[in-house]
C-alpha cells in the first residue's frame, strides 16, 4: 500500500524557518517524481516545487523561489522541503504528492495519484 | 502560463440527482487534464485523468469528457459521498514542469 506522511509543520514567526519531510513507503521512491503542493485555509491547491527520480531537476512555483528548498534522499524514501524567509501568505496545509507519469508517444504528462495528509504550516507572530 | 477557470463556483443538487463540473483552459490542453476530489479535512483524490480514465479505484459514476479548451465531470446519479470539492488540473508551461489548478467546484448537498 503506498503511504506518504508528511511531519515537520508548525507555528513559526515571520522570517523564521521550517523544514518539512515526507515519509514514503510501499512503492520505489526512486523512480518517481514528487512534488509538494499547498492549500491555504479555505482556499484551492496551488503546486509548490518539484523535484526529479535523482535529484537532479528541480522547479518552484515563483512565489517561493529562492526562498524553498525541495530535495530527497533515496536511500530513506523521503522528501524534503525547507522553508526559509517565511511569510504569512506560506501559511497552508503541505502536501507531498507522487507524480503519475504517463507516456503518450513521447509526449509525457503527470498527474497526482498519492497524496499525504498533510501539515499545517502557520506563519504568524 | 495557462489558466484554468471552473464553473459553477458551487453547485447545489440533490442526492440521486446528475452533477455536470465544467473546467476551461486558456489554452489548448489537448487531453492532458485531470480532475480531484477533496473533502474536508482531507488530501485531494485522483479521479480522472487525460480528459476521460478513471483512476483505480474510482466507481463508474464519475467521468470525464472534453478536448482542447473545454471538459466536463460528470457525477450520473450523486451518492451522500460525493459532495465535495472537485478540481481540475494541468500542466503549465511555465515552470517547465509545473501544474496549475482550477479555483475548485463545490457540490453541496440541496
Amino acid at each position: 500500500e503506498v503511504q506518504l506522511v508528511e511531519s515537520g509543520g508548525g507555528l513559526v514567526q515571520p522570517g523564521g524557518s521550517l523544514r518539512l519531510s515526507c515519509a514514503a513507503s510501499g512503492f520505489t521512491f526512486s523512480s518517481y517524481w514528487m512534488s509538494w503542493v499547498r492549500q491555504a485555509p479555505g482556499k484551492g491547491l496551488e503546486w509548490v516545487a518539484n523535484i526529479k527520480q535523482d535529484g537532479s531537476e528541480k522547479y518552484y512555483v515563483d512565489s517561493v523561489k529562492g526562498r524553498f528548498t525541495i530535495s530527497r534522499d533515496n536511500a530513506k524514501n523521503s522528501l524534503y522541503l525547507q522553508m526559509n524567509s517565511l511569510r504569512a501568505e506560506d501559511t497552508a496545509v503541505y502536501y507531498c504528492a507522487r507524480e503519475l507519469e504517463l507516456d503518450d508517444y513521447g509526449d509525457y504528462q503527470y498527474y497526482f495519484d498519492y497524496w499525504g495528509q498533510g501539515t499545517l504550516v502557520t506563519v504568524s507572530s | 502560463e495557462i489558466v484554468l477557470t471552473q464553473s459553477p463556483a458551487t453547485l447545489s443538487l440533490s442526492p440521486g440527482e446528475r452533477a455536470t463540473l465544467s473546467c476551461r483552459a486558456s489554452q489548448s490542453v489537448s487531453s492532458y487534464l485531470a480532475w480531484y476530489q477533496q473533502k474536508p479535512g482531507q488530501a485531494p483524490r485522483l479521479l480522472i485523468y487525460d480528459a476521460s480514465n478513471r483512476a483505480t479505484g474510482i466507481p463508474a459514476r464519475f467521468s470525464g469528457s472534453g478536448s482542447g479548451t473545454d471538459f466536463t465531470l460528470t457525477i450520473s446519479s450523486l451518492e451522500p459521498e460525493d459532495f465535495a470539492v472537485y478540481y481540475c488540473q494541468q500542466r503549465s508551461n511555465w515552470p517547465p514542469r509545473g501544474f496549475t489548478f482550477g479555483p475548485g467546484t463545490k457540490v453541496d448537498i440541496k
